[in-house]
């Protein structure tokens, strides 16, 4: 069965840091792939999303960037945090190619200091 | 700019009622989905609907779509606490299964 791994679950940066989170996907082949961000008691806003290696679009423009280095990886990153960077930050994946559900991690909370 | 929209925001029902939630879209799509999310917890996938006209069932919860109306609907049957959370829908805008989110309805059921 497939899964799906977020880490870390939990993060506090000072402004002007640098930040990295990873997403990995086990037991599926060439998913599609996605970065999320949910601000506290509101709806979800799609980052990134990526269909195959070294393939990224990005939704939005921020000091925010994503990269996918392996079929099953995919990496969100900054090179200095803002205030309005926090927020919880949702990975997903989906089958590639074809209308289906996302399937999402359990997320990880970033506090800006 | 695809535009998801869903009402109320908030809801507030005592256990037993029965209840709808609604969710709008802007834009032509036959693939929406609905999704619940526990407080400070991750998204768990409910329904897929696929096409005009889809219905589905899972518990005390039905979810329906009428794409010609741009309109799904999630309706909550003699509610249960247990399902108190925050329900999502999501339409999917193209190929590429990219996701755009509704607002979100806040659902607490009151014993």
């Amino acid at each position: 069965s497939q899964t799906i791994h977020q880490w870390p679950a939990t993060l506090v940066q000072p402004v002007g840091s640098p930040l990295s989170l990873e997403c990995t996907v086990e037991g599926t082949s060439n998913p599609n792939l996605y970065w999320y961000r949910q601000a506290a008691g509101r709806g979800l806003q799609l980052l990134f999303y990526s269909v195959g290696i070294g393939q990224i679009s990005s939704e939005v423009p921020q000091n925010l960037s994503a990269s996918r280095p392996q079929d099953r990886q995919f990496i969100l990153s900054s090179k200095k945090l803002l205030l309005s960077d926090s927020g919880f930050y949702l990975c997903a994946w989906s089958v590639g190619g074809k209308a289906s559900t996302q399937h999402f991690g359990d997320g990880t909370r970033l506090s800006i200091l | 700019e695809l535009k998801v929209e869903q009402n109320p925001l908030f809801l507030s029902m005592q256990e037993g009622k029965n209840y709808t939630i609604y969710c709008n879209y802007s834009t032509t799509s036959d693939r929406l989905y609905w999704y619940r999310q526990d407080p400070g917890k991750s998204l768990e996938s409910l329904f897929v609907l696929l096409s005009n006209g889809a219905v589905k069932q899972e518990g005390r919860l039905m979810a329906s779509l009428d794409t010609k109306a741009r309109l799904s609907t999630l309706h909550i049957t003699a509610a249960v606490h247990d399902l108190s959370a925050t329900y999502f829908c999501a339409v999917d805008r193209s190929t590429g299964n990219q996701f755009y989110f509704g607002t979100g309805t806040s659902l607490t059921v009151i014993p």
